[in-house]
């Protein structure tokens, strides 16, 4: 597709179950970007993969927390055991590697809205 | 690593005044900045951004920001702000690519209110 698709939209789960999200980034893009948006905390980064680089997991706030990206594509963001402090809407994003062209910029898809409950 | 600070986190303007959202930001040198909206129930929206040259950027919607190197800043501007300006305002940093893989870092959002 033309932009960042990510699925489901809306997810509700139960306390403790686990739960995947899934990011299709724009096709040729090599970094992708997960945020998690929670009311009036802003963009929380939380794991970004670049090409075939190691990806840079500082953000992620606890071991439940895991991504992957298969084939420098489609990407999946794990949550295990979760827990009601997790509902939030999780962002991704795409980019071309940032520096090597001026026009770059990351787009961002339309997020899951995740309701533990 | 990069930082990036925005002061307010809510702001207030009419319909037709002009509008100034502050942005700071923490880095070594020239990093990449970016101004994106959210509108509500919307997703990000690139409004601008700045990588080198000309530290006057224009970008979509009639806004534009400033980059001042000296007071670390990137503030975004609109001389008369519209009601459908009501949204939430992210700036973010980026660093160049031979300065190591780091993702892109956000500040925590300035909500614009526009009253009539």
């Amino acid at each position: 597709g033309a932009g960042v698709s990510q699925s489901p939209s809306n997810k509700v789960t139960e306390k403790g179950k686990d739960v995947e999200l899934r990011c299709d980034p724009i096709s040729g893009h090599t970094a992708l970007y997960w945020y998690r948006q929670s009311l009036g905390q802003g963009l929380e980064f939380l794991i970004y993969f670049q090409g075939n680089s190691a990806p840079d997991k500082s953000g992620l706030p606890s071991d439940r927390f895991s991504a992957e990206r298969t084939g420098g594509s489609v990407s999946t963001l794990t949550i295990q055991r979760t827990q009601q402090e997790d509902s939030a809407v999780y962002l991704c994003a795409s980019s071309l590697f940032m520096g090597q062209t001026r026009d770059t910029e990351a787009f961002f898809g339309q997020g899951t809205r995740l309701t533990v409950v | 690593a990069q930082s990036v600070t925005q002061p307010d986190i809510h702001i207030t303007v009419s319909e037709g005044a002009s509008l100034e959202l502050r942005c700071n930001y923490s880095y070594g040198a020239t990093p990449y900045l970016f101004w994106y909206v959210q509108s509500p129930g919307q997703g990000l929206q690139l409004l601008l951004k700045y990588f080198s040259g000309d530290t006057l950027v224009q970008g979509i919607k009639g806004f534009e920001a400033e980059f001042k190197r000296s007071q670390s800043s990137f503030n975004l501007r609109k001389p008369s702000v519209h009601w459908s300006d009501a949204a939430e305002y992210f700036c973010a940093v980026g660093v160049p690519w031979n300065s190591g893989n780091t993702p892109l870092v956000f500040g925590k959002g300035t909500r614009l209110s526009v009253i009539a």
